[in-house]
């Protein structure tokens, strides 16, 4: 049992790139989440999804896109990467609407 | 206004004392509150959860809630040095929408 993985660890993109973050879960978990974390800023919610075909936005949606086709993966597209997008990247899931979200180990990203 | 406030710290305590973290949240509609551990670059991993005002133990953590003040507490009795970690706050009302204080570094010093 894997838990939540992502994919990658570390990345440095040229303003403009784009890339697909990847994450997974292997433990049949409705719902997924990602975040990002800035330095002192805490976690802030990008898009969640409550399950397969279904996504919502969080609280700094804007400049990612994501998709949900399977309930095991959850990828967070970023479009013409910006410097403000350098962060670090959490991917998370929990069983329907409990509590207890599990967190992946984290993408560190660059934007230069 | 930011939805819930986190004291950063950093905080730096000998091993064995009593430590208190603390948070506040400005919406009163809130009713579920939790306090996750981060050693560092690592993901989060929950520690504990409430939901209401009141007190919540395990072990040597205690999670304590006063809605009437929108004030949330940690408490790590005994702390040990494998409690340096950073400590954050988090709060949701609907259980989609998770709202995350800034963290407190805390290292506990042998």
């Amino acid at each position: 049992n894997a838990g939540v993985t992502q994919t990658p660890k570390f990345r440095i993109l040229k303003i403009g790139q784009s890339m697909t973050l990847q994450c997974a879960q292997d433990m049949n978990h409705n719902y997924m989440y990602w975040y990002r974390q800035d330095p002192g800023m805490g976690l802030k919610l990008i898009y969640y999804s409550v399950g397969a075909g279904i996504t919502d936005k969080g609280e700094v949606p804007n400049g990612y896109n994501v998709s949900r086709s399977t309930t095991e993966d959850f990828p967070l597209r970023l479009e013409l990467a910006a410097p403000s997008q350098t962060s670090v990247y959490f991917c998370a899931s929990s069983y329907l609407q409990t509590l207890e979200q599990y967190f992946g180990p984290g993408t560190r990203l660059t934007v230069t | 206004q930011k939805e819930v406030e986190q004291d950063p710290g950093p905080l730096s305590v000998p091993e064995g004392a009593i430590v208190s973290l603390n948070c506040t949240y400005s919406n009163s509609a809130f009713q579920y509150f939790m306090w996750y551990r981060q050693y560092s670059r690592k993901g989060p991993e929950l520690l504990m959860y409430t939901y209401s005002s009141g007190n919540k133990e395990d072990g040597r953590f205690t999670a304590q809630v006063d809605k009437s003040s929108k004030y949330i507490s940690l408490f790590i009795r005994d702390s040990q040095p494998s409690d340096s970690a950073t400590y954050l706050c988090a709060i949701t009302n609907t259980g989609n929408q998770f709202y995350f204080g800034t963290g407190t570094s805390l290292t506990v010093i042998p």
